[in-house]
């Protein structure tokens, strides 16, 4: 079974602090993904990263993958209230019919303006 | 527009009763749909693979035969909970595997056993 382990769980912190949200596995991953999701909805997902090393940018959001896609992180910049939500990483296995995503627990993010 | 479809969006049964909860691809035709459920301010818990014209494929420690999983058609798989108890109040959510293994997500079902 691959696990993801994601941190921190909770996170709460200013209008205009950084912050990383940091997502680690033993296993390797063919590609990873960040998702938001709102109370009461359903995730939207923010990006994926395929390659060993692949960092990738959405405005303020930074998103990275390990160069053996064991791990990842997303760092967010200038924090905005609106930025409030549960992010989720996600670890999709090989493709073909076994195809699956499993989630990390998650990171609740509280900006408070 | 939404590419994935739950309906009911809420539900309320009482205890001993079974609900379904539908899960619909509308733009494209799905071979794999997957099931999951959520507590609230906690990740998603993969509860099965739903394949297109044979079994589903659950995940450890999930009851089969509570959590009835049907995927008849190409744009459409259910999830039946049997004999619903308070603890299965739950927020459920489907995802369908799209082009590319781009994963999309459904809007999810609030269920309620009372």
């Amino acid at each position: 079974t691959q696990l993801l382990e994601q941190s921190p769980q909770f996170l709460s912190i200013q209008e205009g602090e950084n912050l990383t949200v940091y997502c680690n596995s033993s296993s390797v991953f063919s590609s990873l993904q960040w998702y938001r999701q709102e109370p009461g909805e359903g995730p939207v997902l923010l990006v994926t990263v395929v390659t060993g090393g692949e960092v990738k940018k959405l405005k303020r959001l930074t998103f990275q993958f390990g160069d053996a896609r064991k791990d990842s992180s997303l760092h967010i910049t200038a924090a905005q209230p609106g930025d409030t939500g549960l992010y989720l990483c996600a670890g999709a296995s090989s493709g073909g019919s076994n195809y699956k995503l499993t989630f990390g627990k998650g990171t609740l993010l509280t900006v408070n303006p | 527009g939404a590419v994935v479809s739950q309906h009911p969006s809420r539900v309320i049964c009482k205890s001993g009763t079974s609900v379904k909860i539908e899960c619909r691809s509308l733009d494209f035709q799905a071979t794999t749909m997957f099931w999951y459920r959520q507590f609230p301010k906690k990740s998603l818990m993969l509860m099965a693979t739903s394949n297109e014209g044979s079994k589903a494929t659950y995940e450890q420690g999930v009851e089969k035969d509570k959590f009835l999983i049907n995927h008849a058609s190409l744009t459409l798989s259910t999830l039946t909970v049997t004999s619903a108890h308070p603890e299965d109040s739950s927020f459920y959510i489907c995802s369908v595997r799209g082009l590319g293994n781009t994963i999309y997500f459904g809007e999810g079902s609030w269920l309620t056993v009372v």
